[in-house]
């Protein structure tokens, strides 16, 4: 079955530093792995989306990476800001699939 | 803009009363999609439609019912809600091609009392 989890499950951080997420699965055969930011009572929105061939790819402050080999995903926030505040959602792809497999998300509270 | 819009954005309702949430996308897309979301439970699917008339059971269809008689429009039926189905709705829709990424909708906050 395939499956995808996130850690941590929560984080609280200072506003200017970094935090990372991290996201494993079990999606196979792997077509891609995206990022979305959700915002509390809002919809996902995509942040990054990775290839098997992509190692790392940025969007602003947001850098993600990939490691296909063991199937790890990685999502760096850099000089964090109030506005990051929101759950951040791992989602995979299988390339012989039409659904998508979703984590539960990290949920990342930043404080002044 | 391109857009998913899902109506209402809040909704309280009694145990057995029918109710449908609207979901509607202006970018032509032939995939939509109907999630639940639960604290600590992510993000599960309902029912999805891959073209008009075609639609398919997601993970947790039991107690929902869709229709996809136009490209543009996919509502999501609860003819018997129960509190089990309070929850966060999201439709979504993309390409024929999942993999190209979701466009969601805001969401629809649905408390069943």
């Amino acid at each position: 079955k395939n499956q995808v989890e996130q850690s941590p499950q929560s984080l609280i951080i200072l506003e200017g530093k970094n935090c990372t997420l991290q996201c494993n699965y079990t999606v196979s055969p792997f077509s891609n792995l995206r990022w979305y930011k959700q915002d509390t009572g809002r919809g996902p929105v995509s942040l990054t989306i990775m290839t098997f061939s992509e190692n790392t790819k940025s969007n602003g402050r947001y850098t993600a990476t990939l490691d296909a080999d063991t199937k790890q995903s990685s999502l760096h926030i850099t000089a964090s800001q109030l506005s990051d505040s929101a759950s951040y959602i791992c989602v995979v792809s299988a390339s012989n699939d039409y659904k998508l497999s979703f984590g539960a998300g990290t949920t990342v509270t930043v404080r002044a | 803009e391109a857009q998913v819009t899902q109506n209402p954005r809040y909704l309280i309702t009694v145990t057995g009363k029918k109710l449908t949430v609207t979901c509607s996308q202006n970018m032509n897309h032939e995939y939509m999609s109907w999630y639940r979301q639960d604290p600590g439970l992510g993000l599960r699917q309902i029912y999805y439609s891959m073209n008009v008339e075609v639609t398919d059971k997601g993970d947790v269809p039991e107690g929902y019912k869709v229709s996809r008689k136009e490209k543009r429009n996919f509502p999501l039926i609860l003819e018997s809600p129960s509190p089990n189905q309070t929850s966060l709705y999201f439709c979504a829709s993309s390409t024929h091609r999942v993999d190209y990424g979701y466009t969601f909708g805001s969401g629809t906050r649905l408390t069943v009392v």
